[in-house]
C-alpha cells in the first residue's frame, strides 16, 4: 500500500461508546494531521504530531483523544461524543511541519455518525 | 483575523468548458503560499495547485492555473477543457511564514456536465 490510510472508512456509534480511528501513512514522514471536515464549513484542524510530538492541540474537547505510536501511524480515540460531533474526519500527513510550501497528503476519511 | 472566502457553493458546466472558482482571502502577511485543493467523491484530498505569493508569474498544472490578484487578495482557480473527472469539491487555502496551520476556505462544489 502505498500513500494515507484510514480505517474505518464509515462509523456509526452512540454518545456513550468508544471507538477508535486509525490512519496508517507509508510515505515516510514525519508529520501527521488530524482535520474535522463539517458541510459547507472550512476544515478544522485538530491535532499535528511531528516527530510523535503533538505539537498542536487548537482547543479540541477532552472527548477526542489522539494517539501517535510512531511516525506511521496515528490515532484519534472517541469516547461519550456529542451528536454535533458528527463529521468527515480526515489524517493528512506531510514530510516535516512549518514549511510554508508544504503539501499535505490526505486520507479518504472516516465519516463518522453519532446518534 | 485571516480568511478565506469562497463566493461560490456550487457550480455546474458542460464538459468541455472552461470554469473559473473564485476565492479572496485576507492576511497582514506579506509573504505565504496559496493552494487550491480538490476532493472528488473518493473523498481524498488531493492538491491541484500552489502558488508563492512573492512571485507574480501565475502557476500553471496542465490544465489548472490560477489568476492571483496580489493586492486584491484574490486567488481564482481556472479549468480549461473541463473533463468529468473534475467533478469534486474544491477547496482554496493559504498558509503565512509565521505560522505553518492552513486557512481553508468552505469549498465549491464543482459539477461537470457530460
Amino acid at each position: 500500500e502505498t500513500g494515507v490510510t484510514q480505517t474505518p472508512r464509515h462509523l456509526v456509534m452512540g454518545m456513550t461508546n468508544k471507538k477508535s480511528l486509525k490512519c496508517e501513512q507509508h510515505l515516510g514522514h514525519n508529520a501527521m494531521y488530524w482535520y474535522k471536515q463539517s458541510a459547507k464549513k472550512p476544515l478544522e484542524l485538530m491535532f499535528v504530531y511531528s516527530l510523535e510530538e503533538r505539537v498542536e492541540n487548537n482547543s479540541v474537547p477532552s472527548r477526542f483523544s489522539p494517539e501517535c505510536p510512531n511516525s506511521s501511524h496515528l490515532f484519534l480515540h472517541l469516547h461519550t461524543l456529542q451528536p454535533e460531533d458528527s463529521a468527515l474526519y480526515l489524517c493528512a500527513s506531510s514530510p516535516v511541519t512549518g514549511a510554508t510550501n508544504e503539501k499535505l497528503f490526505f486520507g479518504s476519511g472516516t465519516q463518522l455518525s453519532v446518534l | 483575523a485571516q480568511t478565506v472566502t469562497q463566493s461560490q457553493p456550487e457550480m455546474s458546466v458542460q464538459e468541455a468548458e472552461t470554469v473559473t472558482l473564485s476565492c479572496t482571502y485576507d492576511t497582514s502577511e506579506s509573504n505565504y503560499y496559496l493552494f487550491w485543493y480538490k476532493q472528488p467523491p473518493s473523498r481524498q484530498m488531493i492538491l491541484v495547485i500552489r502558488q508563492e505569493a512573492y512571485k507574480q508569474q501565475n502557476a500553471t498544472e496542465n490544465r489548472f492555473s490560477v489568476n492571483f490578484q496580489k493586492a486584491a487578495k484574490s486567488f481564482s482557480l481556472k479549468i480549461s477543457d473541463s473533463q468529468l473527472g473534475d467533478t469534486a469539491m474544491y477547496f482554496c487555502a493559504f498558509r503565512v511564514e509565521s505560522n505553518y496551520q492552513l486557512i481553508w476556505g468552505a469549498g465549491t462544489k464543482l459539477i461537470i456536465k457530460p
